[in-house]
Parts: C-alpha cells; sequence; structure tokens
C-alpha cells in the first residue's frame, strides 16, 4: 500500500492564529479525506478533498473554518483557521485509491491550543 | 450515525485468541464489514475486511454470520502490543468511500 505522511507530526499553537496541516502520499490516490478526533473521542470526518473540485464538507465544519486544497494527486492540506482551545485535536488524512478501495490512514497531526 | 454495536472494552491474556464481536443488524446487502485498529497516539491501522464469506490475513481473521448481522475479529495469539482500540465499520453503500467510526472496543491484553 502507499505510504503517507503528515507534517507537522504535533504543534502548539496560540489561540486566534492558524495552523496548516500537510498530507503527502507517495502515489497517486483518488479520494482523499481529512479527520478529526478530540480528546477520548472517535474519528469524525471534516470534508473529502478531490483534486480539481472543492472539498465536500461534512454537517458542522464549514470551508471558512476548516480550508481544504488539493493541488494534484499526491497531496492536500488542511487549514485550521482562528484557532481556540476546542480544536485541541489530532487531525488525520486518510486516503483510497478507488472506489471501494480500503481507505489508508496518516500518523495525525496533533494539535493543541492555548 | 455509525451503523455497528459494540462492547466498550475488553480484556485479554497474551497468547490468547482475542474475540471482538460487533453487531450490524441493519446492514446492508452490498456493504461491507471493515476492522480498524488505533493504537494509542497513532493514526488507525487497517486490518481486515468481508463481504459475507469469512476472511483471514497475516493479522486476523473475520468470521461473518450467515444472516450478516453480526462479525466477530480474531487475533489468534494476541500480545501486549494488540493493545488498541478496535472499529468495526460498515462501509455504507450510497455515500461515497469514507468511513464512519463508532466508538470501537478498547482492547487490553495483559501479561
Amino acid at each position: 500500500s502507499a505510504v503517507i505522511s503528515q507534517k507537522p507530526s504535533r504543534d502548539i499553537c496560540q489561540r486566534g492564529t492558524s495552523l496548516t496541516i500537510q498530507c503527502q502520499v507517495d502515489s497517486q490516490v483518488t479520494m482523499m479525506f481529512w479527520y478529526r478526533q478530540q480528546p477520548g473521542q472517535s474519528l469524525t470526518l471534516i470534508a473529502t478533498a478531490n483534486q480539481g473540485s472543492e472539498a465536500t464538507y461534512e454537517s458542522g465544519f464549514v470551508i471558512d473554518k476548516f480550508p481544504i486544497s488539493r493541488p494534484n494527486l499526491t497531496f492536500s492540506t488542511l487549514t485550521v483557521s482562528n484557532m481556540s482551545p476546542e480544536d485541541s485535536s489530532i487531525y488525520l488524512c486518510s486516503f483510497t485509491t478507488g472506489a471501494w478501495e480500503t481507505q489508508y490512514f496518516g500518523p495525525g497531526t496533533r494539535l493543541l491550543v492555548l | 450515525d455509525a451503523k455497528t454495536t459494540q462492547p466498550t472494552s475488553m480484556d485479554c491474556a497474551e497468547g490468547r485468541a482475542a474475540n471482538l464481536p460487533c453487531n450490524h443488524s441493519t446492514i446492508s446487502g452490498n456493504e461491507y464489514v471493515y476492522w480498524y485498529r488505533q493504537i494509542h497516539s497513532q493514526g488507525p491501522q487497517y486490518i481486515i475486511h468481508g463481504l459475507k464469506n469469512n476472511e483471514t490475513n497475516e493479522m486476523a481473521s473475520l468470521i461473518i454470520t450467515e444472516d450478516r448481522k453480526s462479525s466477530t475479529l480474531i487475533l489468534p495469539h494476541a500480545t501486549l502490543r494488540d493493545t488498541a482500540v478496535y472499529y468495526c465499520i460498515v462501509r455504507p453503500n450510497n455515500a461515497g468511500n469514507m468511513l464512519t467510526f463508532g466508538g470501537g472496543t478498547r482492547l487490553m491484553v495483559k501479561p
């Protein structure tokens, strides 16, 4: 399977600032996803990012807060904007190589907002 | 909402088989059952998936009941490194390819 990496692996940020998380896959993939995992909770899908189109956001998540880019088939970014302590979470990117293919996850970015 | 029900936690002795149950009574005919696990502070790791036949790979076995309303993930010889949260997920057939995670089962393998 493809190898997926995220940068940064962790960060501590001040409220009101923004952080951009990068997700890189070592081969071209069809669909990429961004998830959030709040402390002690399960994973929640933020949005689906397809190359060449706008990201599709799940209920409760908006583009102004979580802008996403997908410039090519191997890369995506998620920005957490105007952060507050409630944004402290693990952010995970994920991908599939095609319809009904297995979904794989990156190692996650641990964000703490003070 | 997740379409699966799993026990919140389970214990297993090291070296013994770990049997993790999952109920998915509303599963549709062409939906697959997927299992992932998340070891502390890491991204979820794919384990196995199946439609209606039992499946086995180097990590685990998946037993799906004939009516497909429940399944069991079997780790044949659990080790301390298998301590993790195990997620049973039914992949929806009309909502793209993303996975919807429930609460999972926290498996503690004890020496």
